[in-house]
């Protein structure tokens, strides 16, 4: 069935540094890619996603880039802050027509970020 | 205010007894989803819902059932809890279907003794 590995499980960094981590996923088919940031006790929220029809998408410190040939995208932080310091998990699925109906997860990575 | 809200938030109970956690949801959301998270597992999809009565399995829906009678509920059934469904649950909700940003409650800690 469909899979998606995500790489790092930890990533410690020093405040300012940048992170980056890794998700490949298994379906062809997959055209929408969210990222979820987990704070502890928190439930999961979206931070940012992206398409199939982009290869880039930005939004302040945090970039996603997409590399469909080779099935995988990942996540940048740029200017880490201790506010960064969370579990993070990709996701993947097929959106519109093609759609159907699973969200599949990474296991997640623990971010820290040390002052 | 906007929300995906799950009752019990805390429960501990024994193997066999049958439970149900709730889910709903205020925002008019056609897609409905149960998830558990477990240490090193990430989030597990149980079942999901793309409309009132339409309901399907996700990737470990043994020992889950669901129901969409009503567009706002989505409620995970439990019929005989076994201590392996000790997890942390998550239900969570969007427009449309799992393309869309989803939107997810505070979560519900169970334990199963």
């Amino acid at each position: 069935g469909e899979n998606v590995e995500q790489h790092p499980s930890t990533l410690s960094v020093q405040e300012g540094d940048s992170a980056v981590i890794k998700c490949t996923y298994s379906d062809s088919a997959s055209n929408y890619f969210p990222w979820y940031k987990q704070e502890l006790g928190k439930r999961p929220q979206l931070i940012i996603d992206i398409r199939s029809n982009v290869g880039e998408k930005k939004d302040q410190r945090i970039a996603v880039t997409l590399n469909k040939t080779a099935k995988h995208f990942s996540l940048h932080i740029t200017e880490t802050q201790p506010e960064d310091s969370a579990v993070y998990f990709c996701a993947a699925s097929r959106s519109g027509s093609s759609n159907t109906g699973k969200l599949i997860f990474g296991q997640g990575t623990t971010l820290q970020v040390k002052p | 205010e906007a929300q995906v809200t799950q009752n019990p938030r805390y429960l501990i109970t024994v193997t066999g007894k049958k439970l149900t956690v709730t889910c709903s949801q205020n925002m008019n959301h056609e897609y409905m989803s149960w998830y558990r998270q477990d240490p090193g597992l990430g989030l597990r999809q149980i079942y999901y819902s793309m409309n009132v009565e339409v309901t399907d399995k996700g990737d470990v829906p043994e020992g889950y059932k669901v129901s969409r009678k009503e567009k706002r509920n989505f409620p995970l059934i439990l019929e005989s809890p076994s201590p392996n469904q000790t997890s942390l649950y998550f239900c969570a909700s969007s427009f449309g279907n799992p393309g869309r940003e989803q939107y997810f409650g505070p979560g519900t800690r169970l334990t199963v003794t």
